[in-house]
């Protein structure tokens, strides 16, 4: 069965350092999205990307970035980490642009002290 | 107004209670409308999506009003397994994020025994 994988699952780093949060989708969607979650925000748009070598700023893109090299991946880095962005962050995709429901991956819970 | 609006809760209902969640979205020209559910702690996943003529699945019902701009999940027979966070989603029309999905940040629902 097709489906999106985030790791790893549970990470816990230090500020200042660079992090990598990986997503990978099996559905050959053409449409990636970072999320993060906290409580009292609901779920915030951080990138997205509409295909290979496409990538574009959400609502909360500072201090993060995105590559698109291939269909199925969508790393999320965290240049120099920072207390504010710990968080759970989720990876989705979804088929095509134009409103269509977005499958998500299990999550990463990250802790950055 | 924040773009997609829902009560928070929690709604704690005995099990066989109906309850119902609203939610208000801003953006008139928004085009696709779903329900998600998250229990703790786990991804978001589809519930439901919102059709302009209301629809049914099993003892769910969503409904849409244009008009109102306002979209409603009715649950009926609860069960215990239906506790979770119900997150309102509506597709953005916002220039080059046009499709993406905007979440309300849930409304919790607790069914007790």
């Amino acid at each position: 069965d097709a489906e999106i994988t985030q790791s790893p699952r549970h990470k816990i780093t230090e500020t200042g350092r660079q992090v990598t949060l990986a997503c990978h989708q099996t559905w050959n969607h053409n449409n990636m999205f970072w999320y993060r979650q906290d409580l009292g925000h609901g779920l915030r748009l951080i990138h997205y990307s509409y295909g290979v070598q496409d990538t574009n700023k959400g609502e909360v893109s500072d201090g993060y970035s995105v590559s698109r090299s291939n269909t199925e991946d969508l790393p999320l880095t965290l240049e120099s980490a920072a207390s504010s962005q710990t968080s759970v962050y989720f990876c989705a995709s979804s088929e095509t642009r134009t409103g269509q429901p977005q499958h998500f991956g299990d999550g990463t819970r990250l802790s950055i002290l | 107004r924040k773009e997609v609006e829902q009560d928070p809760g929690p709604f704690n209902v005995p099990e066989g209670a109906t309850v119902a969640f609203n939610c208000t979205y801003s953006n008139s020209a928004s085009q696709s409308f779903f329900w998600y559910r998250q229990d703790c702690r786990k991804e978001p996943k589809l519930l439901m999506s919102v059709y302009s003529s209301g629809n049914e699945d099993g003892r769910f019902t969503a409904q849409l009003n244009r008009a109102s701009q306002y979209i409603s999940l009715l649950i009926r027979d609860s069960k215990l397994s239906d506790s979770a966070t119900y997150l309102c989603v509506v597709t953005s029309n916002y220039g080059g994020s046009q499709g993406n999905l905007i979440f309300g940040k849930g409304t919790k629902l607790s069914v007790k025994p």
